[in-house]
């Protein structure tokens, strides 16, 4: 595709439900990356998929956070039983997985959760 | 572990004025250096990067010089525009080789006619 497509744009959820995050990444980019920006904070880096497989998902911040990866391409970020401390812009980027090579970012997953 | 500082926001220019945008990093290692732009209502975009000690990265009239010995990243423009008021995000690539990037707290620029 032209670019890092994320769905939906925002989800506004109930405290206790689960919640499913899609990221479409840049046709060919082996590497993707989960960023979490709070409110008046800097990105926090969640989870890195090469292809398929996550050899870094150090930043998940609980076990209420999961995701994969199917194909080399489509992620999904859940997480679940929501908190209202997980109300955040849910980034996802992708790149080419070359030493340095810039990150394509989406524009984020608004979530909301009341 | 590694981490980003930058200046804090919001940064208020009028239109023309010299634009410096702190940033300093604590790392192991040498990692790489980046900033990335976000412009209202879009994603997040690589402005600019160094990738060793005494490089200057440059894009869009925007500069800034990898300064290893004062383990900082300055982002600077002689003359500002209004289309240049965006959140500016200094960031590392984490050693582990994978581009994995760690991101300051963005720095809000507002620049008025």
């Amino acid at each position: 595709g032209a670019g890092v497509s994320q769905s939906p744009s925002n989800k506004v959820t109930e405290k206790g439900k689960d919640v499913e995050l899609r990221c479409d990444p840049i046709s060919g980019h082996t590497a993707l990356y989960w960023y979490r920006q709070s409110l008046g904070q800097g990105l926090e880096f969640l989870i890195y998929f090469q292809g398929n497989s996550a050899p870094d998902k150090s930043g998940l911040p609980s076990d209420r956070f999961s995701a994969e990866r199917t194909g080399g391409s489509v992620s999904t970020l859940t997480i679940q039983r929501t908190q209202q401390e997980d109300s955040a812009v849910y980034l996802c980027a992708s790149s080419s997985g070359q030493p340095n090579e810039k990150l394509f970012f989406g524009s984020g997953t608004q979530l909301s959760v009341l | 572990g590694d981490s980003v500082t930058q200046m804090e926001g919001p940064v208020t220019l009028s239109e023309e004025a010299f634009l410096t945008i702190n940033c300093t990093y604590t790392a192991t290692g040498y990692p790489s250096l980046f900033w990335y732009v976000q412009y209202p209502g879009e994603g997040l975009q690589l402005l600019l990067k160094a990738t060793k000690a005494d490089d200057k990265g440059s894009n869009k009239g925007f500069e800034a010089t990898y300064r290893k010995e004062t383990t900082s990243f300055h982002l600077e423009k002689g003359s500002v525009q209004v289309s240049d008021s965006a959140v500016y995000f200094c960031a590392l690539s984490d050693q582990g080789g994978y581009n994995k990037l760690i991101f300051g707290a963005g720095t809000r620029l507002a620049v008025h006619p």
